[in-house]
């Protein structure tokens, strides 16, 4: 079985300063990781995907997330906050079948 | 461009009334998926389906059916709506490996 663990559900940041969203997965079979973001009243918008090629990601809007087998991790990083970042964040993890198992989400706050 | 979309964005219904969630993706996508959402509990996968006229129960399909009869399009139907099932209902489409979802913008139902 699948699980995906953010800890927290709020995060707040300067203007300017590190973003580091946690990401942690359980997998019984080699994971595809993702990263969706989600502005006020809208759907989930892919920011990234690992799937087995390179272990850091690169993904929009400057985001970028590692893939660490050995801590189970996928954390999500932007070196330097905007104001437009401000939303929630998914980390998901695909299982087995086609279905995709979501953590709680993070609400990403940024003060200027 | 990929889209889901949703046929209404705002949708208020009566306790015992029948409500009808349309999906349409333009993405000849096998998959589809609906979702709530609801605040602390992330997403939860109600139906999916991988083909037309297949469908699989998810976590939590107590209250609800679907229908797919086209490719195309996945509906989900509430037979007798509840205060209860007020929540954000989000649908998204994937196909085939790595099954990222792509999401439609939601519906914010809420049940009188």
């Amino acid at each position: 079985a699948q699980s995906v663990t953010q800890l927290g559900s709020h995060v707040s940041v300067s203007e300017g300063a590190l973003v580091l969203l946690r990401c942690n997965y359980s997998s019984s079979v080699p994971p595809y990781l993702f990263w969706y973001v989600q502005y006020p009243n809208q759907g989930l918008q892919l920011l990234l995907k690992y799937t087995s090629a390179a272990t850091l990601v690169k993904g929009i809007n400057g985001f970028e997330a590692e893939f660490k087998k050995s801590e189970t991790s996928f954390h999500l990083t932007k070196p330097s906050a905007h104001m437009s970042d401000a939303a929630e964040y998914f980390c998901a993890v695909r299982g087995a079948n086609s279905k995709l198992t979501f953590g709680k989400g993070i609400t990403l706050s940024v003060r200027p | 461009d990929v889209k889901v979309t949703q046929s209404s964005r705002y949708l208020v219904k009566r306790t015992g009334e029948k409500v009808f969630l349309e999906c349409v993706q333009d993405m000849d996508h096998e998959n589809m998926f609906w979702y709530r959402q609801d605040p602390g509990l992330g997403l939860r996968l109600i139906y999916f389906s991988y083909d037309v006229k297949m469908k699989e129960k998810g976590d939590i399909p107590e209250g609800y059916s679907v229908s797919r009869e086209k490719k195309e399009r996945f509906s989900l139907i509430l037979e007798s709506a509840s205060t209860n099932q007020t929540s954000m209902y989000l649908c998204a489409s994937s196909h085939p490996p790595p099954n990222e979802q792509f999401f439609g913008p939601g519906t914010r139902l809420t049940v009188l």
